[in-house]
């Protein structure tokens, strides 16, 4: 079983909608948790971190389960340049981030 | 602007050849660096942490002596694939933690690599 499991998708959606992903992860002792956005051939840009309480930024918001060993992100009326790869990153120890294989969203007009 | 550098961004090498990237942290020291390695619609897996002044860990199934990874100093982390095989044509990408109030960690633009 991977450490980090999420839906590779793709997710095709039009501008204005609203379209969340989930994230599992297997490693009970994880310690903090992220969403990173990458770009086609392009390095992972951190989109936002998770907390227990849940957490917003604008049109994200995070939430984080730890009974459940399950992360989430919602995004609300989808923007063209929100088409990206999105990757759900646990902290194991220290500063190892292990990453899934992340989820394509696709914004079309 | 880009606080951690890598360098080359692209780069073409004959099979058996050695390949040097660099990584550079540019506004602040960092003591530990990453490397990994992402292939083609595949998660990034991490291949080494560097550290600064010594030995670099590698993680399982990471050939030390086929990767080699040199931190000589607090800006600066080297990966080397050494007698590269098509096989290694891969996304190579750092990322640099700083240890500032913040502890953020930061990736380098990342080094795509063809081994022909």
């Amino acid at each position: 079983r991977k450490e980090v499991e999420q839906d590779p998708g793709p997710f095709n959606v039009p501008e204005g909608a609203t379209v969340a992903f989930n994230c599992t992860y297997s490693n009970s002792a994880s310690q903090s948790f992220f969403w990173y956005r990458q770009d086609c051939r392009k390095e992972p840009k951190l989109l936002m971190s998770v907390y227990s309480s849940g957490n917003e930024d604008g049109r994200f918001t995070a939430q984080l389960n730890r009974a459940s060993q399950y992360i989430s992100l919602l995004i609300r009326d989808s923007k063209l340049s929100d088409s990206a790869t999105y990757l759900c990153v646990v902290n194991k120890n220290g500063n190892k981030l292990v990453f899934g294989a992340g989820t394509i969203l696709r914004v079309k007009s | 602007g880009a606080v951690v550098s890598q360098h080359p961004s692209w780069v073409i090498c004959k099979s058996g050849t050695s390949v040097k990237i660099e990584c550079r942290s540019l506004d602040f020291q960092a003591t530990t660096m990453f490397w990994y390695r992402q292939f083609p619609k595949q998660s990034l897996m991490l291949m080494a942490t560097s550290n600064e002044g010594s030995k670099a860990t590698y993680e399982q199934g990471v050939e030390k002596d086929k990767f080699l990874i040199n931190h000589a100093s607090l800006t600066l982390s080297t990966l080397t694939v050494t007698s590269a095989h098509p096989e290694d044509s891969s996304f190579y990408i750092c990322s640099a933690r700083d240890g500032g109030p913040g502890n953020t960690i930061y990736f380098g633009e990342g080094s795509w690599l063809t081994v022909v």
